[in-house]
């Protein structure tokens, strides 16, 4: 099941908004993704991270990995109509191998 | 970003029928395949794991028998639906894996099983 907690699990938000999106756990990993996900397609890598504090940033998107290792997040800035859909964040653990736990994702709305 | 084809990306189907998916990864070798399930407004549960030229490991609650995994080799993973029923009714996307300490994953466009 799902081990990771992400808010809010939607928002509603007016075109040139920022935006800011956050996945928290109980437990520890050691890489930390972003994805979009646009209906009826398969999610779309936004953002990876791999160390406790990186900061990475992608166009208008930025992403951290938190320093505990167990949380991170995405902002979106200046938000435009095209950056509708659902994000997910998604994290690997040192014990899990290559399998990703989910988080529940965050649909966002942007009205123009 | 990897490259990955999954056909077909929407079906329909009478219950009772099977149905299969095939994901191919286009630009690179894939050890392992993860294949998801997603409902509507949910996040993607995973299904199984396969790794090239072995069986596949199921996640608890996924029927073996009725979810066919295949990964004959290292760029073509097919996943078989067999009996199919409304309740199979999803979102299957498939996610080739390359290893090798590569941690990125990358997806395939989904396919979308109507059962009727």
């Amino acid at each position: 099941g799902q081990q990771l907690n992400q808010s809010p699990q939607s928002m509603f938000i007016q075109e040139g908004e920022d935006v800011s999106m956050n996945c928290t756990s109980s437990s520890i990993f050691n890489t930390w993704l972003w994805y979009k996900q646009e209906p009826g397609e398969g999610p779309v890598l936004l953002i990876a991270l791999y160390k406790a504090g990186e900061l990475t940033s992608n166009g208008r998107l930025t992403a951290q990995f938190g320093i505990t290792r167990k949380d991170s997040f995405l902002n979106i800035s200046a938000s435009i109509p095209s950056d509708v859909g659902i994000y997910f964040c998604a994290g690997q653990r040192e014990t899990s191998g290559s399998r990703l736990t989910f988080g529940e994702g965050t649909q966002l709305t942007v009205n123009p | 970003g990897a490259v990955v084809s999954q056909h077909p990306s929407w079906v329909i189907c009478k219950s009772g029928t099977s149905v299969k998916i095939e994901c191919r990864s286009l630009d690179f070798q894939a050890t392992t395949m993860f294949w998801y399930r997603q409902f509507p407004k949910q996040s993607l549960m995973l299904m199984a794991t396969s790794n090239e030229g072995s069986k596949a490991t199921y996640e608890q609650g996924v029927e073996k028998d009725k979810f066919l995994i295949n990964h004959a080799s290292l760029t073509l993973s097919t996943l078989t639906v067999t009996s199919a029923h409304p309740e199979d009714s999803s979102f299957y996307i498939c996610s080739p894996y390359r290893g090798r300490g590569n941690t990125e994953a990358f997806f395939g466009q989904g396919t979308r099983l109507t059962v009727v």
